[in-house]
Formats: structure tokens, sequence, C-alpha cells
């Protein structure tokens, strides 16, 4: 199964700024995702990141908060922005492999004060 | 809309079986995922589930049937580190996007 790594693993935010996550798949794939898991509950799917074109976003997420990267076929990057305490959560990266798995990176440990 | 339901809460003896049920009512349905997390750990990939029937693999087993919008995860010979979330997930339509159930956490006892 594909290797995926997160940078930062966590991190304490002031409210107003803005955080960018990366993550570094260790083969290239197709599809990658970002999901948010808020404390307690389970994983929300953000935005398909496409490769050299504008990444696809759920219903309740827009660019201007969530701008996502995706320069390569193994690299993408979420910017959570004008951070708010209700942005603290995990947020998960997502690759489909070849052999129809699907697997999640370490995630991101995001806490606004 | 998607609607996928799980139980909330279950519990377990050490060595017993457990089956953890999830239905769904979604369109453009592809296909079923199953994933085990282990609190502050990521989602581990279990099982994905396309056609109708039941793919076992080792102690865990995946059963799907497509026209009754209803999977379930069978866990045999339970062990204290099963003890962890179960997330039932859909995947739908043409960007192959999963949508997650509110997951099933599991608690082995002895």
């Amino acid at each position: 199964s594909a290797v995926i790594s997160q940078k930062p693993s966590r991190d304490i935010c002031q409210r107003g700024t803005s955080l960018t996550i990366q993550c570094q798949v260790d083969s290239q794939v197709t599809m990658m995702f970002w999901y948010r898991q808020q404390p307690g509950q389970s994983l929300t799917l953000i935005a398909t990141a496409n490769q050299g074109s504008e990444a696809t976003y759920e219903s309740g997420f827009v660019i201007d908060k969530f701008p996502i990267s995706r320069p390569n076929l193994t690299f993408s990057t979420l910017t959570v922005s004008n951070m708010s305490p209700e942005d603290s959560s995990i947020y998960l990266c997502s690759v489909e492999d070849a052999v129809e798995g699907r697997f999640f990176g370490p995630g991101t440990r995001l806490t606004v004060l | 809309g998607q609607n996928i339901d799980q139980p909330t809460e279950m519990t377990a003896t050490e060595g017993a079986i457990v089956q953890i049920n999830c239905t769904y009512q979604t369109s453009g349905f592809n296909g079923l995922f199953w994933y085990q997390q282990h609190a502050g750990e990521a989602p581990t990939f279990l099982s994905y589930n396309v056609l109708d029937g039941l793919e076992e693999k080792g102690r865990f087993s995946s059963f799907l049937s497509r026209s009754k919008g209803y999977s379930y995860l069978l866990l045999k010979e339970l062990q204290m580190k099963d003890s962890a979330s179960y997330l039932c997930a859909v995947e739908r339509g043409g960007g192959n996007k999963l949508t997650f159930g509110t997951g099933t956490q599991l608690k082995v006892e002895l």
C-alpha cells in the first residue's frame, strides 16, 4: 500500500492565522482527498485534490477557506485560512492506489486558540 | 443525499465473534469500505466490497448486499487490541468520494 506522510503532525495556532498542511505519497496516485475529523466525530470529505486543475469542494467547504494545491501526482497541500476555534480538528490526507485500496495519512491535529 | 447508519457502541468478549452492521441509502453507489480507527490514530483500511457476498481476510470478513443497502463487518476470535472504532464508508459517484458513517465503538472485554 502507499505510504503517506503529513506535515506538521500537530500545531497550535492563533485565531485569524493560516496553516498549510502538506501531504506526501511515496508513489504516484491518481486520486488524493482531504478530510476533516472533528473531536468525537467521523470523517467528512472537504475536497478532492485534482492534479493540474482546481480542487473539487464538497458542500459546506469553499476554496477561500480551504485552498488546495496538487502540483504533481505525489504531493498536495491544504491550507486552513483565517482560522477560528471551530477549525480545531484532525485533517487527513487520503489516496487511492492502484489496487483499489483507500489509505489515510497519519493526520494533522490542529488546535486553534 | 446520503444516509449511513451504524450502531454507536458495541461490547464483546475476548475470543468471541462480533458483527457490526451498516445500512446505507445513497445514489451512485460504487462500493463500501470498512476502516478500523484506534483513538488518536488515522483510520486503517480493512476491506472493500463492490459485489454482493462475503469477502474473508483472516479474522475479519465483510459482507455486502447492494439490493438491501446493507453491509456487515465480522470479527472472529476477538482480541483486546480489536477495541477501536469501526467506520463504514460508502464510495459514490464518478469522483470516487467516500461518505463515512458515524462509526461503531467496539469494546472488547475479558
